[in-house]
């Protein structure tokens, strides 16, 4: 019963250098997320994907890209690391984008970009 | 602009003294409510879910309760395994089903 499964789960990066953010759900989820979380703030949504091939712009968007690759899977990229993008990531799922929902988060990311 | 705000930041109870935590909202058009309980190095879990103003819902030794402008979560009878930090989040039916969450409470039971 796995849920929600963020891969890696700590990554040290250089500035300049890029990297992908793996995750993945088994509860068969329509909608996917990704949040970033930082000391002193709320998490705040990064981008989200509603349904399997659509993906949308949350509060946070810039200097990330992501990708719905399947109804499983949603990755989050950083193109050009940036120290302001040391954070811990979190990935969430829900079984629709339907505002009655609970989202399920995955245990995170820590990425720290020196 | 909407806002989710949580009081306290961080309380620190005994074993078995009760409290309340609570989440302020000023989102127009509150579709949904959430809690969700955060340990370190993990992700938020999720616990409730409140739609209207009146409503309540338990689990163990924690009750969610709503009205139109907050939400509080009471813990009765605390144990030190209750020690977590507690989320709150309001979804305004912006864009699909996004949420604004609060800071949080970082909740410290001692035995």
């Amino acid at each position: 019963n796995a849920g929600v499964t963020q891969t890696p789960k700590f990554q040290v990066l250089k500035t300049g250098q890029s990297m992908t953010l793996q995750c993945a759900q088994d509860m068969n989820h329509n909608s996917m997320y990704w949040y970033r979380q930082d000391p002193g703030m709320g998490l705040r949504l990064i981008y989200y994907s509603a349904s399997e091939g659509t993906t949308d712009k949350g509060e946070v968007p810039n200097g990330y890209n992501v990708s719905r690759l399947n109804k499983r899977e949603f990755s989050l990229r950083l193109e050009s690391a940036a120290p302001s993008q040391t954070s811990v990531y979190f990935c969430a799922s829900s079984a629709t984008g339907r505002s009655n929902q609970p989202q399920h988060f995955g245990d995170g990311t820590r990425l720290s970009i020196l | 602009e909407d806002q989710v705000t949580q009081s306290p930041e961080a309380l620190r109870l005994q074993e078995g003294e009760s409290s309340s935590l609570n989440c302020s909202y000023t989102v127009s058009g509150l579709r949904g409510l959430f809690w969700y309980r955060q340990d370190p190095g993990k992700g938020p879990e999720f616990l409730f879910t409140l739609y209207s103003a009146g409503e309540e819902k338990e689990k163990e030794r924690l009750k969610a309760t709503l009205t139109k402008k907050e939400s509080f979560l009471h813990i009765t009878a605390p144990k030190p395994e209750d020690s977590a930090t507690y989320l709150c989040a309001v979804n305004y039916g912006g864009s699909q089903g996004n949420l604004i969450f609060g800071k949080g409470t970082k909740l410290s039971v001692k035995p």
